[in-house]
């Protein structure tokens, strides 16, 4: 078993509609909780950082971390046909052997379609 | 200017031939990783380094070498490169400190070994 698991999707959207993601782990010494977004042909880029439990927002997009659960989500708000990408979440611990090792899951792929 | 590069973008070999993939960053962060991504599993750490004379092995360092140059350069060897490194290829860097989980992408590296 994957220490994080994430639906592959495709997900297909409407334009303007909520995009629902989220990841599952196993590993309770995560407490560090990143998503990434990856367009075609480029590197992931960094979309929201959170620590430990609880809700972050940003502008569209609010992450939620459900330690007790071991469960993450990120909603995208009035989807746009730009926000088609891969999303990766990413995870890691204070560990310091672990040398701040980001743990990711598969990603999944969301088409928003005008 | 793109913050961190990766040479070349694209590159085909034949098994057995070693290879170089180069990665520069002008962040002026002390750390940079090397990841694979295989479709559907995320990103896999390869190597990481926290400075020029601090390198670690990642949880895929089999038939991968590594060499920090300077602060600025982090290079991968694929010292007999087999089929099954087919594979995208990205270098990350990090600051250190309460920001070292966020780590920022090149574009990657779409390597093919026939």
């Amino acid at each position: 078993q994957k220490e994080v698991e994430q639906d592959p999707g495709p997900l297909s959207v409407p334009e303007g509609a909520i995009v629902s993601l989220n990841c599952t782990y196993s590993n309770s010494a995560f407490q560090y909780f990143m998503w990434y977004r990856q367009y075609s042909r480029k590197g992931p880029e960094l979309l929201m950082y959170t620590y430990s439990s609880g809700n972050k927002e940003d502008g569209r997009f609010t992450a939620q971390v459900d330690k007790s659960s071991k469960y993450i989500s990120l909603f995208i708000r009035d989807s746009q046909p730009s926000d088609s990408a891969t999303y990766l979440c990413a995870m890691s611990s204070m560990i310091k052997a672990a040398g701040n090792k980001l743990t990711f899951g598969g990603g999944t792929r969301v088409l928003v379609k005008p | 200017d793109a913050d961190v590069t990766q040479t070349p973008r694209n590159r085909i070999t034949k098994t057995g031939k070693r290879i170089m993939l180069e990665c520069s960053q002008t962040k002026g962060h002390d750390r940079m990783y090397w990841y694979r991504q295989d479709p559907g599993l995320g990103l896999q750490l390869i190597y990481y380094s926290f400075d020029v004379k601090d390198i670690n092995k990642g949880e895929i360092s089999d038939g991968y070498s590594v060499s920090r140059q300077a602060q600025a350069k982090f290079s991968l060897s694929l010292e007999s490169a087999i089929p099954n490194q087919t594979a995208l290829y990205f270098c990350a860097t990090s600051d250190s400190g309460p920001y070292a989980n966020e780590q920022f992408f090149g574009p990657g590296t779409r390597l093919t070994v026939l």
